[in-house]
């Protein structure tokens, strides 16, 4: 079955750095696109980035753009978010979803149960 | 930007009941509006894609209608594990960039 398992979550200071990682299973990870989406604490879900099955596209919501970086590695299932110049509003769980089969552009249908990252001073 | 908005934004209902939440778009959308359920301490779970297509799994209770700028996810009959919080989400034409609604509490009365 699908599985994705977030990991590289923690507590980091304002103003570094940190990058999210996304291991898929159970399911051809080179043939679908991949998302990165935010749940802010007590607060609704935020759709961060996609990335192409073959790493030729990739699109970011305006919040995030030039400040966080998506990539995959095909060869080890993995999709990866780069974040930089973290802020206090960049706390949340942080999904990774799959895109639904058919294009790497459909929404997400399987998601990951998230890895929490704190900014805090 | 499209802007999602969806109503009420707590639905109070019991079991047996039927829900219907409410998603309006700030502008036409394609037909790339999806539902999504997340309950407490869960990730979101898909229940709708492309505007009335039950995702893998998804039982006949929950059905999804509209289109242009109204949508609505329809639960014909709540059963207890269906009070949650249900988020509609929307992607633009192109580029492929995706909005989520504020969502919509559905709890027991």
């Amino acid at each position: 079955q699908v599985h994705l398992v977030e990991s590289g979550g923690g507590v980091v200071q304002p103003g570094t750095s940190l990058r999210l990682s996304c291991a898929a299973s159970g399911f051809t990870f080179s043939s679908y696109g991949m998302h990165w989406i935010r749940q802010a604490p007590g607060k609704g879900l935020e759709w961060l980035a996609v990335i192409s099955y073959d790493v030729n596209g990739e699109y970011y919501a305006d919040s995030v753009k030039g400040r966080f970086a998506i990539s995959r590695d095909n060869s080890k299932s993995t999709v990866y978010l780069q974040m930089d110049s973290l802020s206090l509003e960049d706390t949340a769980v942080y999904y990774c979803a799959r895109s639904r089969p058919g294009s790497s552009w459909y929404g997400g249908d399987y998601w990951g149960q998230g890895t929490l990252v704190t900014v805090s001073s | 930007e499209i802007v999602l908005t969806q109503s009420p934004a707590t639905l109070s209902l019991s079991p047996g009941e039927r829900a219907t939440l409410s998603c309006k778009a700030s502008q036409s959308v394609s037909s790339y509006l999806a539902w999504y359920q997340q309950k407490p301490g869960q990730a979101p779970r898909l229940l709708i894609y492309e505007t009335s297509k039950r995702a893998t799994g998804i039982p006949a209770r929950f059905s999804g209608s509209g289109s242009g700028t109204d949508f609505t996810l329809t639960i014909s009959s709540l059963e207890p594990e269906d009070f949650a919080v249900y988020y509609c989400q929307q992607r633009n034409n192109w580029p492929p960039l995706f909005t989520f609604g504020p969502g919509t509490k559905v709890d027991i009365k």
